[in-house]
């Protein structure tokens, strides 16, 4: 099982420009979850999902949109990127009835 | 806001030394867990203790909870160099929803 993978590991966007972060995981897991981590701070929740077709949202929402149409995939668009959404971020799962989360590598974005 | 809380915010130890971090939140919460983040890599799960739990061992970690106290703490035993990394508590009500401290930073010196 590869777990839980993400790309790109990089980028660098321009100020309003839209980018989506893709996530997938192998494990059937049905919670799925994103992530950012800033310098010095732990993860701050962005947006969820508790299986195919359900998200909400968690901490800091705005300015990122999510979809979930299968378990496997769940991707993160950033709409109009800023600054401020400079960031490393991760996305992570867990299985049903299990509470521990398994982590992606991360995406370090940086926006000019 | 972040729930937990995490002192020290770095220790640095000998190898071989005991290193002891703490974990503090603020409301009730149905299990507490401890992750560990190697520099530019993503979080690894490490242990996660219930409420109703009050000590709860894994190989060389020993996890407390105190829920009158809103308090948790992590020792890592006869410590080593791979054991430096960020370590941080994460509480939540469900799997989906973690809610992660700013971290310790643990620091091995050889």
């Amino acid at each position: 099982n590869a777990g839980v993978t993400q790309t790109p590991k990089f980028q660098v966007l321009k100020t309003g420009q839209s980018m989506t972060l893709q996530c997938a995981q192998d494990m059937n897991h049905e919670y799925m979850s994103w992530y950012r981590q800033d310098p010095g701070m732990g993860l701050r929740l962005i947006h969820y999902s508790v299986g195919a077709g359900i998200t909400d949202q968690g901490e800091v929402p705005n300015g990122y949109n999510v979809s979930r149409s299968t378990t496997e995939d769940f991707p993160l668009r950033l709409l109009s990127a800023a600054p401020s959404q400079t960031s490393v971020y991760f996305c992570a799962s867990s299985g049903t009835n299990r509470h521990e989360q398994f982590f992606g590598p991360g995406t370090r974005l940086t926006v000019l | 806001s972040q729930q937990g809380e995490e002192d020290p915010q770095a220790l640095s130890i000998q190898e071989g030394e005991n290193a002891t971090m703490n974990c503090s939140y603020k409301t009730s919460i149905n299990n507490l867990q401890w992750y560990r983040q190697n520099s530019g890599r993503g979080l690894v799960h490490l242990i996660l203790i219930r409420s109703n739990e009050r000590e709860k061992h894994s190989g060389r970690l020993r996890v407390t909870l105190d829920t009158s106290k809103k308090s948790s703490s992590l020792l890592i035993t006869a410590s080593r160099a791979a054991d430096t990394a960020s370590y941080f508590c994460a509480t939540g009500q469900g799997a989906q929803k973690l809610v992660f401290g700013q971290g310790t930073r643990l620091t091995i010196n050889p």
